[in-house]
């Protein structure tokens, strides 16, 4: 199956500095990569859909200017966290869209825990 | 407004049994509906997609059932095993033009015991 890929995957910060976490597509090209958060005890919400080659789409509600998006490439897409604050503290996931017969299918990665001191 | 509910928080069965987890929605149109397993502290996995005009999908030991007049999808795991102990979250997705955004339901956690 495809295989996705997150880097680092844990980090601690202090707050008001910046946190940049990649997500890879190891084993094909994704031209489109979904960004999510997940807080204790809750499901997955969707923040922004990412793009390769032009800007990311943001959710209702997401900050476009706190978790800046770049998708440069059909394998890579990074979510930087501007001036981090602890409330900025959840599971981040990404996932990398492939096509099927059927349909599309998200693989995800296996997530960025973000604690924000 | 839109709203996709998964029976319950938690489910405990007795290995051998079959599980069956539900998901419902309201005020969705979905093109298709998909299944994942989530383990601690990880991402999800693709377990099973199943199309609107698709009345059950199976792999291994999973079945999948969508019935869009009632706006449900049931998920089935026969003969459980206590690795199968996670939480499994049903996802809807609608096209955006581009690609399908899901939304998530808020997951049951599935407990197999001996």
């Amino acid at each position: 199956g495809a295989v996705v890929s997150q880097h680092p995957s844990w980090v601690i910060c202090k707050s008001g500095t910046s946190v940049k976490i990649e997500c890879r597509s190891l084993d094909f090209q994704a031209t489109t990569m979904f960004w999510y958060r997940q807080f204790p005890k809750q499901s997955l919400m969707l923040m922004a859909t990412s793009n390769e080659g032009s800007k990311a789409t943001y959710e209702q509600g997401v900050e476009k200017d706190k978790f800046l998006i770049n998708h440069a490439s059909l394998t890579l897409s990074t979510l930087t966290v501007t001036s981090a604050h602890p409330e900025d503290s959840s599971f981040y996931i990404c996932s990398a869209v492939v096509p099927e017969g059927y349909g599309e299918t998200q693989y995800f990665g296996p997530g960025t825990r973000l604690l924000v001191l | 407004s839109q709203k996709i509910e998964q029976n319950s928080e938690a489910l405990n069965i007795q290995e051998g049994k079959t599980a069956t987890l539900t998901c419902n929605y309201t005020n969705y149109s979905p093109a298709y509906l998909q299944w994942y397993r989530q383990d601690p502290g990880r991402g999800p996995v693709f377990l099973l997609l199943i199309r609107e005009n698709e009345k059950e999908k199976r792999k291994e030991r999973l079945k999948v059932t969508f019935d869009t007049t009632l706006k449900q999808s049931l998920f089935h795991i026969t003969a459980s095993q206590p690795a199968d102990s996670a939480t499994y979250l049903c996802a809807l997705a609608l096209f955006t033009g581009t690609a399908s955004k899901l939304t998530f339901g808020t997951g049951t956690r599935l407990q197999v015991t001996l």
